[in-house]
C-alpha cells in the first residue's frame, strides 16, 4: 500500500506546454512538499505546501485537503524542466512518506 | 547543495563491514534526514534528528544507526552492511519553520558487495 500515488509515471512533453502532475496520499498530513530531481541525481525542494496554492516563476503547486490531492503545474514547459518530480507528504504522526515520482521529459 | 554536505559521494564495501556515512550543514537548522533512495520505492525515510542527540527512527531504520552529537553533523552508520543496503542515500535539513521545505545534499551511492 502506497501512502502516496502519483501520475502520471511517465510524461513526455513539447517545448511550451502546459504540464499537470497530481498526487494523491492516504493520510492525515501537516504540509506537503513537491521535491525536483535531475538526471545525476540531486534533489531540490519546489514547494511545501499546507493550504491553498504556491507559485514560483513558471511553477505553480496546488492543494485541496479535504480531497486529498495536490498538483503541480509547470506553464510554458522547456528542456530544462526535464527531471524527475517527487511529491511527499508529512504525515501528522511525523512519518513521512513519498511518491515514486513522476518523470518528465521536454522535447524542444 | 549550499550548505549541506554529503560525505563520501561514493563507496564500495564489502558485506559485512561497517559503514558511516557523514551529513554535514552551515545552515544551524533544527532537523536533519536520512533517506534511501531504490527504483521503485522513491525515497525512505531512515532517521532523522530533532535536535543535538534526539533522534527517532524512520519507515525503514533496520540495520541502521545514526548520531548527532553537534547541530551540524548527522552520521549514519551500517554496523555490519549487507547487499540488501545499496542503495543512494541523501540528507536533507529543514529549519523548525519554513516555507520552502527541504536542503537536500547530493546524495552518496553506496554498493556492498
Amino acid at each position: 500500500k502506497n501512502e502516496v500515488e502519483q501520475s502520471p509515471q511517465n510524461l513526455t512533453a513539447q517545448e511550451g506546454e502546459f504540464i499537470t502532475i497530481n498526487c494523491s496520499y492516504s493520510v492525515g498530513i501537516s504540509a506537503l512538499h513537491w521535491l525536483q530531481q535531475h538526471p545525476g541525481g540531486g534533489i531540490v525542494s519546489l514547494f511545501m505546501l499546507s493550504s491553498g496554492k504556491k507559485k514560483h516563476g513558471r511553477l505553480i503547486a496546488t492543494i485541496n485537503i479535504q480531497e486529498k490531492h495536490s498538483s503541480l503545474h509547470i506553464t510554458a514547459s522547456h528542456p530544462r524542466d526535464s527531471a524527475v518530480y517527487i511529491c511527499a507528504v508529512r504525515a501528522t504522526g511525523n512519518q513521512f512518506y513519498f511518491g515514486t515520482g513522476t518523470s518528465l521529459t521536454v522535447i524542444p | 547543495d549550499a550548505g549541506i554536505t554529503q560525505s563520501p559521494r561514493h563507496k564500495v564495501t564489502e558485506t559485512g563491514t561497517p559503514v558511516t556515512l557523514r551529513c554535514h550543514q552551515t545552515e544551524n537548522h533544527r532537523y536533519m534526514y536520512w533517506y534511501r533512495q531504490d527504483p521503485g520505492h522513491g525515497l525512505r525515510l531512515i532517521h532523522y534528528s530533532y535536535g543535538v542527540k534526539d533522534t527517532d527512527k524512520g519507515e525503514v531504520s533496520d540495520g541502521y544507526s545514526v548520531s548527532r552529537s553537534k547541530t551540524e553533523d548527522f552520521l549514519l552508520t551500517l554496523e555490519s552492511a549487507t547487499s540488501s543496503q545499496t542503495s543512494v542515500y541523501f540528507c536533507a535539513i529543514s529549519p523548525v519553520v519554513s516555507n520552502y521545505g527541504y536542503t537536500f545534499g547530493s546524495g552518496t551511492r553506496l554498493t556492498v558487495v
